[in-house]
This record gives structure tokens, sequence and C-alpha cells, in this order.
């Protein structure tokens, strides 16, 4: 059953903490994606990589970062220097041009 | 019931009318066009897509019409019904080897039963 995962489906997290979401995916893809979405917006590209061991910032990649060790994985972290971090977080992956996405991650900074 | 995306972020139609959700997309040399539909909650799910070499597209209820005089998309829900209830985000990819897609406000579609 191939697709992508991302956890957790909710997060909440203290003002000046890191955390890390995770996305997985088993579809073999090459590129994979983070966007940010605020309620009732379009999404935002944060960071994308085409390839294993590469990555490059998207339109608002200040506060976030991101590592691609291994094919199928790509997290991202939230770090303290994000601003307004309260979001849903979408991580999509592709092989050439249709992203395909996975469920989605809610962020709630208290 | 019609739309024109930016201008009218709100589309209200019947149960069993078709919709018409539209796009005004900016890069003339974009070359890949694709509709997403996300509901509240939930990630994009893809709809269809269309390259810049067609003008139409057609899949199960839906089609997809690309005017590339007046760089305009559109995308057509034949008898739509209850669950197309969403948002429908359109996207474009321009050409070359950034393939990144550049992504519409989104267009909410609500069905009146």
């Amino acid at each position: 059953d191939g697709g992508i995962t991302q956890s957790p489906k909710y997060l909440f997290r203290k003002e000046g903490q890191n955390v890390t979401l995770s996305c997985e995916q088993n579809l073999n893809h090459d590129a994979m994606y983070w966007y940010r979405q605020d309620p009732g917006q379009g999404l935002r590209l944060i960071y994308y990589s085409q390839i294993v061991n590469d990555f490059q910032k998207g339109d608002i990649a200040e506060g976030y970062s991101v590592s691609r060790e291994k094919k199928e994985s790509f997290p991202l972290t939230v770090t303290s220097a994000q601003k307004n971090p309260t979001a849903f977080y979408l991580c999509a992956s592709s092989e050439v041009d249709t992203q395909y996405f996975g469920p989605g991650t809610r962020l709630t900074v208290l | 019931g019609e739309s024109v995306g930016l201008h009218l972020p709100t589309l209200s139609v019947q149960e069993g009318d078709n919709s018409i959700i539209n796009c005004a997309y900016s890069n003339s040399a974009s070359d890949y066009f694709i509709w997403y539909k996300q509901e509240s909650g939930k990630g994009p799910q893809f709809i269809i897509d269309i390259r810049s070499n067609m003008d139409k597209r057609q899949g199960q209820r839906v089609t997809v019409l690309l005017n590339k005089t007046v760089k305009h998309l559109s995308l057509q829900i034949a008898a739509t019904q209850p669950g197309d209830s969403a948002v429908y985000f359109c996207a474009e990819t321009g050409a070359g080897n950034n393939r990144k897609l550049i992504w519409g406000l989104g267009t909410s579609l609500a069905v009146n039963p």
C-alpha cells in the first residue's frame, strides 16, 4: 500500500522549543517537499529536495531546517527562530511533476 | 455555477448542477497545470492535470480546459455531489529544471442538497 505518511497528526509545543515533523514515502519518488498552510490560505513552499543529500530553500525557509539522508524520508524541524509556527504542515513527493500529499501535521505553539 | 477564482473565492451550487472553477495563471512559459481538491483538515488530493500541448482533458466527472491565449485554466465538475464540497486549488509549473509548483489561492465549493 503505497503512500506518504506524516506523523504526528497533531503536535503541541511550548514557545522556544524545537520540534521535528516526520514525513515518509514508499512511492520511490526522488523529489520531496514541505509546505505550510495557514487558515483559509494557499500553500507556501518551505523546503524541497530533488535528490538524496540535496535540498533547496523555498519561499519561507527562515526558522526551518530539513535533512534528506534517505530517499524515503524528509523530516522538517521547526526551530525556535520561527516566529509564528502555528500552522498546518504538508509534505509531498513527486516523480516528475505531479505532487502527492500526505495527510498533514497540525502544529500548535502554546 | 461558476467562479472566477481570486475574485470570488466561494462558489455555491445545487446538488446535480455542473460546477465551473476558474483560475488565471501567471507565467506564459508554464507547461504543466494541475488541480487539487482539499477537504477540511486533510492534505490536497490530485484531481486532474494537463500539459500545455493540450486544450482539454477529461477524467471521471471532471474536465480541465486550458486557454493559453488568455492564460486561463478551468475545472468543470459534472453533476456536482455533496462529496465534492472542498477547496479547489490550481497550480502551474514553469519550464526548465526548476519544477516547483506555483499555487493559486483556492476556491471553496459548497454543494447545497
